[in-house]
């Protein structure tokens, strides 16, 4: 079976522009989470997302926004790029929103 | 607030030598999730194993083994006889456990280990 997969694998971008990245879950799993790694660091969580709805939301500002579409893929979106923005945005699944989260490998962002 | 600490952040060690990569926690929770992880060079955070808070059974998988000792708050992970392969950065993780709300991560700041053939 196909594991998470995300797009785009890397983008550069300048300051001031909007980015999204896209994900798909593993067939059959319904949540999808987001997180920032800034290199050096541990994975951040961004953002979870559970049958379309949110359910919960990390320490990141409202330029952050996100969505989970009826086939359960997800798009996290970005709106002015910050340098500090640069970083690999992972995304992961599970069954539900308890379970355990199996992770895709990663949008490497470089904003210039 | 949950948090969950590495010390070792770089580990070298030649192979076939055993390995262990601490990792101590701290939540609030009564009920909670620790989970092992492995980011390879290529980026993907791989899922090693998941310890529920009420369970302090040790656990073996091949050269893998965790030690959950929740009266120190530690979840240690050792690799047996490690491999070249073995290389990667480690991340160990605490999550709640309660119906009805999102699984957010905690991540540990991770431990690069290094295996020399």
């Amino acid at each position: 079976d196909a594991g998470v997969t995300q797009s785009p694998t890397h983008l550069i971008k300048t300051r001031g522009q909007h980015v999204t990245l896209r994900c798909s879950p593993i067939s059959g799993h319904k949540s999808v989470s987001w997180y920032q790694q800034v290199l050096g660091q541990g994975p951040q969580f961004i953002f979870q997302y559970y049958e379309k709805e949110e359910r919960g939301r990390g320490n990141f500002p409202d330029r952050f926004s996100a969505r989970q579409f009826p086939n359960y893929s997800s798009e996290l979106n970005v709106n002015a790029l910050l340098l500090g923005d640069s970083a690999l945005y992972l995304c992961a699944s599970s069954l539900a929103s308890q379970e355990t989260q199996y992770f895709g490998p990663g949008t490497r962002l470089l904003v210039l | 607030a949950q948090k969950v600490t590495q010390a070792q952040t770089e580990i070298s060690v030649v192979e076939k030598e055993d390995v262990t990569l601490d990792c101590v926690y701290e939540t609030r929770d009564t009920t909670y999730y620790l989970f092992w992880y492995k980011q390879p060079p290529s980026g993907e955070l791989v899922f090693l194993i998941r310890r529920n808070s009420f369970d302090e059974q040790n656990e073996i998988s091949g050269r893998y083994s965790w030690n959950f000792q929740k009266s120190t708050s530690s979840f240690n992970f050792t690799i047996t006889a490690s491999q070249v392969v073995d290389s990667a950065v480690y991340f160990c993780a605490l999550s709640r456990r309660y119906s009805g709300s999102a699984r957010q991560l905690t991540f540990g700041s991770g431990t690069q280990l290094t295996v020399l053939p």
